[in-house]
């Protein structure tokens, strides 16, 4: 049931462009995205709350496809303060919130 | 607000030792998570509790593994005997209402049982 993220890592320069994709084998109820820093605890970015979905935050934006049990993170003009690992957080229509395998994104100077 | 806070930050202990870990949620937030974090597993859902009564303990790996919420301000993580596989990293995390909100993490207890 854990949702799986796609890619498992990434490294880009500053400023470029990037999406992490994060698919469920179960229908979802809603999709939250979480960024963790290395020691640090996982920050809530946004929730998706509707299918075909998409807010944003500074600049990353998510999109939620509810039919294809899928979301995607859109991080563009990235900034080094984008470094850490993203987490899809599948929620199935109850309380509890089951994090995916995570996405270790890398942002070099 | 102080945010959701943890103690201690870093326990080591022996094995066969009890250890507990305390969280504070925010106040105001209904519900209340502990999460476990390894390399291998990842984070891994335990228990969490909604107005302090355990909805869903699941994920608790043994019986050696127990939580409690007394009143609306704090919780307990209890692990006795701990052994070397309990070493990780454990996350309180509180939210305002089911998923409609995200989840505040604490800064996390780094549990390192030798």
């Amino acid at each position: 049931q854990q949702p799986v993220q796609s890619p498992q890592a990434v490294i880009l320069r500053e400023g470029e462009d990037a999406v992490i994709n994060c698919s469920s084998s179960k229908a979802l109820y809603s999709v939250h995205w979480y960024r963790q820093k290395h020691g640090e605890a996982p920050v809530f970015l946004m929730i998706l709350l509707k299918g075909g979905e998409q807010k944003g935050h500074e600049k990353i934006s998510a999109s939620f496809n509810e039919k294809k049990q899928q979301s995607s993170l859109y991080l563009t003009a990235s900034q080094l303060s984008y470094s850490g690992t993203y987490f899809c957080v599948s929620n199935f229509g109850n309380e509890k919130l089951t994090f995916g395998t995570g996405t270790r994104l890398t942002i070099i100077p | 607000d102080a945010g959701v806070i943890q103690s201690p930050r870093h326990e080591v202990t022996e094995m066969g030792q009890e250890v507990t870990l305390r969280c504070k949620p925010i106040s105001g937030h209904d519900y209340l998570f502990w999460y476990r974090q390894t390399m291998m597993r990842g984070l891994e859902l335990l228990i969490y509790f909604n107005n302090n009564v355990p909805i869903d303990d699941s994920g608790m790996p043994e019986d050696r593994f127990s939580a409690k919420m007394p009143n609306a301000s704090f919780s307990t993580l209890k692990i006795q005997p701990s052994e070397p596989r309990d070493s990780a990293v454990y996350f309180c995390a509180s939210s305002q209402d089911r998923a409609w909100y995200g989840y505040t993490f604490g800064s996390g207890t780094r549990l390192t049982v030798v």
